[in-house]
């Protein structure tokens, strides 16, 4: 039972233009979600974090949209840049007696192209 | 540095063989974590720990054992009984769980474990 989700196994986008990542999720207990980077044989680094009471946050090139309703959110990088190429994790946050448990999704490769 | 190592980068052991990966923090977080990641699939939890002397199973502690005896280290031990050992295994650390905001979990850099 799969309670993230990332559909798209890979993006290819052209340098300059949008990525938009998505997710979808099936949890409605979950307070936090988050996006993970991460580049082969390395450790996830984390990117940015939306409150489940929030509905966008921005963080320079880096934007987080959450729709509740559709629990979904997405993960947009404007303008994309050759090293934005990695994987990225979503996940979903929930505390659980007093333990804080991320699940993830699959990942999503993005490659930006020259 | 403030960091979490681990160590080694790549192992390989024989089917049948127990063995512990090594993990280590020093950002002073009181919860450490150990996830499994798998070609193709997400990370998943194996265990996690809040404070020394105790831990809770994740969602795949199966064939895993781990021990908290310092709140800088928490190995992880592959044992036999584990069906599906080959993969790559991530440490990470946090802050304890707030109520109003999210914690980040660092992560070190992890190893990759390959049975032969």
């Amino acid at each position: 039972d799969q309670q993230v989700k990332q559909n798209s196994p890979s993006l290819s986008v052209q340098e300059g233009r949008i990525s938009i990542l998505n997710c979808d999720y099936t949890n409605s207990m979950f307070d936090y979600f988050l996006w993970y980077k991460k580049y082969p044989a390395e450790g996830p680094t984390f990117l940015i974090s939306i409150s489940s009471i929030k509905d966008k946050n921005e963080d320079g090139r880096f934007t987080v949209f959450l729709n509740k309703s559709a629990k979904h959110l997405s993960l947009h990088i404007v303008p994309s840049q050759p090293g934005d190429s990695a994987v990225y994790f979503c996940a979903a946050s929930e505390v659980i007696q007093g333990a804080q448990k991320l699940v993830f999704g699959q990942g999503t490769r993005l490659t930006i192209n020259p | 540095d403030g960091g979490i190592t681990q160590s080694p980068k790549y192992l390989f052991r024989k089917e049948g063989q127990n063995v512990t990966l090594s993990c280590e923090q020093n950002l002073n977080h009181d919860a450490m974590y150990w996830y499994r990641q798998d070609p193709g699939q997400g990370l998943r939890l194996i265990y996690y720990s809040q404070i020394v002397n105790d831990f809770q199973k994740g969602d795949i502690a199966e064939g895993y054992s781990v021990s908290r005896e310092k709140k800088e280290s928490f190995p992880l031990t592959v044992t036999s009984a584990q069906k599906n050992p080959t993969a790559f295994y991530l440490c990470a650390s946090s802050i304890l769980a707030g109520r109003s905001s999210y914690n980040e979990q660092f992560f070190g850099p992890g190893t990759r474990l390959t049975v032969l």
